[in-house]
């Protein structure tokens, strides 16, 4: 069966420092991967999604950015925190079909703290 | 453009009682529909999808939707609710081959 692993699972950074999440899937091979933000009390947030390595779209401008090095690996970076990228951070897998009718699976999530 | 939306942003109900989640979208063509759940601090669980056929879906943990094109909506019910049940429920919409448009939530509490 499928897993998909998101660490660390919560996270306190000052403003200015850099950031790197890490989210990777097990049990399946190349699959779409998404990052998504949920800040406090809201929806979620397509940040980044993927299509296979080293192919990144990004929906959001921000200072955030995502790079996927490996078939099963999602990484989120920062070179320099806001105060706005607080959040709850995850990241999910969908297979590729044919039909297009692929289902969004989700990771356990990060809580960053920028203070 | 594609949305959707949750017009109950917090409902309360009392343990036993049923449970009815509402949830519209605005798309042209046959949307791929899906419920998830989140427990707090915690990721999202798909509860049900409707992506064609039977427009009475069933799920886990008790619940189902009903997929109603006339109304584009495709709301979310459970007969007796637990406590366990309390969570944030969202509805989301498939509108292309890569992404998910997810509504604002419904936080659900529970009464003892």
């Amino acid at each position: 069966s499928q897993t998909i692993h998101q660490w660390p699972a919560t996270l306190v950074q000052p403003v200015g420092s850099p950031l790197s999440l890490e989210c990777t899937v097990e049990g399946t091979s190349n699959p779409n991967l998404y990052w998504y933000r949920q800040a406090a009390g809201r929806g979620l947030q397509l940040l980044f999604y993927s299509v296979g390595i080293g192919q990144i779209s990004s929906e959001v401008p921000q200072n955030l950015s995502a790079s996927r090095p490996q078939d099963r690996q999602f990484i989120l970076s920062s070179k320099k925190l806001l105060l706005s990228d607080s959040g709850f951070y995850l990241c999910a897998w969908s297979e590729k079909t044919s039909g297009g009718t692929d289902t969004q699976y989700f990771g356990p999530g990060t809580r960053l703290t920028v203070l | 453009a594609q949305s959707v939306t949750q017009p109950d942003i917090h409902i309360t109900v009392s343990e036993g009682a049923s449970l009815e989640l509402r949830c519209n979208y605005s798309y042209g063509a046959t949307p791929y529909l899906f419920w998830y759940v989140q427990s707090p601090g915690q990721g999202l669980q798909l509860l049900l999808k409707y992506f064609s056929g039977d427009t009475l879906v069933q799920g886990i943990k008790g619940f189902e939707a009903e997929f109603k094109r006339s109304q584009s909506s495709f709301n979310l019910r459970k007969p007796s609710v637990h406590w366990s049940d309390a969570a944030e429920y969202f509805c989301a919409v498939k509108t292309s081959y890569d992404k998910v448009i997810f509504g604002p939530g419904t936080s659900l509490s529970v009464i003892p």
